[in-house]
């Protein structure tokens, strides 16, 4: 079975250029999840879906930032305009919300950079 | 508000050594306990878990037990190996959401 897949797998862009990544989560699973992965901050929950439904965006730095689920099997976070500190790894990962313990499955991430 | 705390990186080992990393975690419920690793250039993946106190996750000869009375899920292997080296994340589940610690880097050297 495929796993989560993103795209694009590296993205290099500039300052005030809008980014598109997306995320294709594995079929079944009901929550969706996107984190934001840097050196000073680690992994930091930029928001989640249930249900394609946003449930939790207070990690999402800022109005720059938008994330859509428009159906299950498919998820958008945009940035409009890109800037520099946007800079990092961002991962999709996908769960059956149903088993809280279950286990978060992850994309290989998006490694964006912005000049 | 939930987080975790693991000890900061890079920890260097010598192959066949016994490794511990130190995680601690503050939530308000009874969440269930995660070691995640990411090797290079992928995503993460599980490594074990625990959902209650006292339970001992274990897989690929690591261990951690969840330990409730010290908020603690520390990271253990006997002995080490080259292939061993990656980035091991400690997370909390309560309820939907899922916090990760900052990661910690481990190097093994031949």
């Amino acid at each position: 079975d495929a796993g989560v897949i993103q795209s694009p797998r590296h993205e290099v862009t500039e300052m005030g250029q809008e980014v598109t990544l997306r995320c294709k989560p594995i079929s079944g699973h009901n929550s969706l999840f996107w984190y934001r992965q840097t050196m000073m901050r680690g992994l930091e929950l930029l928001i989640y879906f249930n249900n394609n439904v946003p449930i939790d965006d207070s990690g999402m730095p800022e109005d720059r930032f938008s994330a859509k689920m428009p159906n299950a099997s498919f998820s958008t976070l945009k940035i409009q305009p890109s800037e520099p500190r946007d800079s990092a790894v961002y991962f999709c990962a996908s769960r059956w919300q149903g088993d809280r313990t279950g286990e978060l499955f992850f994309g290989e991430g998006s490694r964006l950079t912005v000049l | 508000g939930d987080s975790v705390t693991q000890m900061e990186g890079p920890v260097t080992l010598s192959e066949e050594a016994f490794l511990t990393i130190n995680c601690t975690y503050t939530a308000t419920g009874y969440p269930s306990l995660f070691w995640y690793v990411q090797y290079p250039g992928e995503g993460l993946q599980l490594l074990l878990k625990a959902t209650k106190a006292d339970d001992k996750g274990s897989n690929k000869g690591f261990e951690a037990t969840y330990r409730k009375e010290t908020t603690s899920f520390h990271l253990e292997k006997g002995s080490v190996q080259v292939s061993d080296s990656a980035v091991y994340f400690c997370a909390l589940s309560e309820g939907d959401k899922i916090i990760f610690g900052k990661g910690t880097r481990l190097h093994i050297l031949p």
